[in-house]
């Protein structure tokens, strides 16, 4: 698989620290997401982009900041305003536009505090 | 905004028999529904869409339904193998151009030999 790339794989996160995850496309799409997924609660959205230099909040962005300063590039900082951030995370890229709906996955980030 | 509530959580079935998992959602404007599929330790991957303007749609042994009416719209394996296994989450979008998909809380399917 290719495309999207997150990274790292596992990452630790120590009281009141802030971490970013690293979410990379070489699709062209225009179209950024992460999503958080909790065991039983399936995908929920934090944040979205559709462009360069915009983005908006999703479902649950308390806790979260992201930028969108290249395309190819979407990264999420889980900050210490975070309280429960132990989850796995998944970025996504679309192409924007009606027939264009269909999400490409990244592998994912595990996040857990220590 | 859209509410999507996605049953049974788990559902096993013997293989060869047929598996359905069906959604609701809240928001008559929704107009896009696909189905991803995540095998254990992968990536969630597009296994079929439907849009509203169709009822029905297939895929070789999957097969998606959509009733506007009721808001509900269903997935349908037949034939089921081992390779099904996995979880399946329905989500929604509604046509207001933001790109957002509401997602369901998943289904994890496991086909029993």
């Amino acid at each position: 698989d290719g495309g999207i790339t997150q990274s790292p794989k596992y990452l630790f996160r120590k009281e009141g620290q802030n971490v970013t995850l690293s979410c990379e496309q070489n699709l062209n799409h225009d179209a950024m997401y992460w999503y958080r997924q909790d065991p039983g609660q399936g995908l929920r959205l934090i944040y979205y982009s559709q462009i360069v230099n915009d983005f908006q909040k999703g479902d649950i962005a308390e806790g979260y900041s992201v930028s969108r300063e290249k395309k190819e590039s979407f990264p999420l900082t889980v900050t210490s305003a975070q309280k429960n951030p132990t989850a796995f995370y998944l970025c996504a890229s679309s192409m924007v536009g009606k027939t264009n709906e269909k999400l490409f996955f990244g592998s994912g980030t595990q996040l857990s505090v220590l | 905004g859209e509410n999507v509530e996605q049953h049974p959580s788990t559902l096993s079935v013997q293989e060869g028999d047929s598996a359905v998992i069906k959604c609701t959602y809240s928001d008559s404007a929704s107009n896009y529904f696909p189905w991803y599929k995540q095998e254990l330790g992968k990536r969630p991957q597009l296994i079929i869409d439907i849009r509203s303007n169709v009822g029905e749609k297939k895929d070789q042994r999957i097969a998606v339904t959509l009733n506007k009416t009721a808001k509900h719209f269903s997935l349908h394996i037949t034939e089921t193998q081992p390779e099904d296994s996995a979880v399946y989450f329905c989500a929604a979008r509604s046509n207001f151009g933001n790109e957002k998909l509401t997602f369901g809380t998943g289904t994890r399917l496991t086909i029993i030999p």
